[in-house]
């Protein structure tokens, strides 16, 4: 049973330049979240998508959008990239909005580093 | 601005020791709260997850909540080398981890001393 993969693992990229991170869920999980991890710090909520909706958003600028699909994987979009966007951006899958106890299940994440 | 509060550490604990882990959050709409571990260079791992006061109990590792306190604990008994880690407290509104975003603290970095 496949978990939360996540690609490309490793990415870098100029200032200014646009970056798509990709997430394909773990299987019966139709719910994806994204998380950014500085260096140092706990993750930070960036966005949830639900049934190809965005249905919940943290306090993060219109730089940073996504986009989920039929089939529940999910991409994450940076535009005008920053010295300041570099982390580790982690995909979370969990089986529905509203399920009491699921957990999130996390991918192994993309290194992300803005020069 | 919903904040979770974590001592950093490092926390340097001998093994087989008991490990304790604290944190307090902001938020007194929170309803759901949860431990994860984090290995270096890893994605973080659900240990627990609380949702009413009291202690939970899960082989090794034990879960504390005081909404009151608005703090939440993690104890780990028998401490081993393999749970040197960093610990991530977090926090939602929600009544399930999947169904809101959840609030990250830090984390503690934890050493178990062989």
């Amino acid at each position: 049973d496949a978990g939360v993969t996540q690609s490309p693992t490793h990415l870098i990229k100029t200032r200014g330049q646009q970056v798509t991170l990709r997430c394909s869920p773990k299987s019966g999980h139709d719910t994806v979240s994204w998380y950014q991890q500085a260096l140092g710090q706990g993750p930070q909520f960036i966005f949830q998508y639900y049934e190809e909706e965005e249905r919940q958003r943290g306090n993060f600028p219109d730089r940073f959008s996504g986009h989920q699909f039929p089939n529940y994987s999910s991409e994450l979009n940076v535009n005008a990239l920053l010295l300041g966007d570099s982390a580790l951006y982690l995909c979370a899958s969990s089986p529905g909005t509203g399920f009491y106890n699921s957990p999130l299940h996390f991918g192994n994440g993309t290194r992300l580093t803005v020069t | 601005q919903k904040e979770v509060e974590q001592n950093s550490g490092p926390l340097s604990v001998p093994e087989g020791a008991i490990a304790s882990l604290n944190c307090t959050y902001s938020d007194r709409g929170s309803q759901s709260f949860f431990w994860y571990r984090q290995y270096s260079g890893k994605s973080p791992e659900l240990i627990m997850s609380i949702y009413s006061n009291g202690d939970k109990e899960d082989g090794r590792f034990t879960a504390q909540l005081n909404k009151a306190s608005q703090y939440v604990s993690l104890l780990i008994r028998d401490s081993q080398p393999s749970d040197s880690a960093t610990y991530l407290c977090a926090s939602s509104s929600g009544a399930g981890g999947g169904a809101d975003g959840l609030t990250f603290g830090k984390g503690t970095h934890l050493i178990i001393q062989p």
